[in-house]
């Protein structure tokens, strides 16, 4: 079965420190892989995604993710964290097909300590 | 370009009432999703609509859920009669196809009394 998992309920840095957020997925084809942010009260936004190709893709607010097949995982990194990025996080896989069902992770929380 | 519109933002009702959400998304987005987000999780999906018709309804609780789109545009989402563990956010997302990334609404918040 497609599933995804955040190990990190809960993560505190420090404003300026480096930022990695940890996803893993169970899939059986070439999966299609999504991070999005929510803040509260609001609706998710769409940082990056990976169809295909390059395994390092660039999204928006300077975050990144790298695609690494032999590990399942698809884990986003931000080099140096801003107070405004304290949010939850979404990692989701969506199938190949054409359904365009996405499976969501269970979210990592930020909190951004000054 | 204009988001995805949702109303209300919030709802309060007591348990077997009925409830209905509203959702206008992205002009020229094909396909819609509802989405049931309970606190603490991820969102998931409830139904997927390739204009007016479903394309996915596989965990909708369909004795007490129905969601329709008449004429591919808006959506509407009830539920009837509530139950406690129906408290949760209720995100609309849109997409020009489906597969192609998701833009969500800002969801409503429904509290059961």
């Amino acid at each position: 079965a497609q599933s995804v998992t955040q190990p990190d309920i809960h993560i505190t840095v420090s404003e300026g420190a480096s930022l990695e957020l940890r996803c893993n997925y169970s899939y059986g084809a070439t999966p299609y892989l999504f991070w999005y942010v929510q803040s509260p009260g609001q609706g998710l936004q769409l940082l990056l995604k990976y169809f295909s190709g390059d395994t390092l893709v660039q999204g928006i607010k300077g975050f990144e993710a790298e695609f690494k097949r032999s590990q399942s995982s698809f884990n986003l990194r931000k080099p140096s964290v801003h107070w405004s990025d304290a949010a939850e996080y979404f990692c989701a896989v969506g199938p190949s097909g054409n359904t365009g069902k996405l499976i969501f992770g269970q979210g990592t929380t930020l909190q951004v300590k000054p | 370009e204009a988001g995805v519109a949702q109303s209300p933002r919030y709802k309060i009702i007591e348990k077997r009432q009925s409830v209905a959400f509203w959702c206008n998304p992205i002009s020229g987005h094909a396909t819609l999703y509802w989405y049931q987000q309970i606190l603490g999780q991820g969102p998931k999906l409830l139904i997927q609509f390739q204009n007016n018709g479903v394309v996915d309804d596989s965990q909708l609780p369909k004795d007490r859920f129905s969601a329709e789109r008449l004429k591919g545009v808006d959506s509407t989402l009830k539920i009837q009669p509530a139950k406690l563990e129906d408290s949760a956010v209720y995100l609309c997302a849109s997409s020009l196809a489906a597969g192609q990334p998701q833009h969500f609404g800002d969801g409503t918040r429904l509290s059961i009394l």
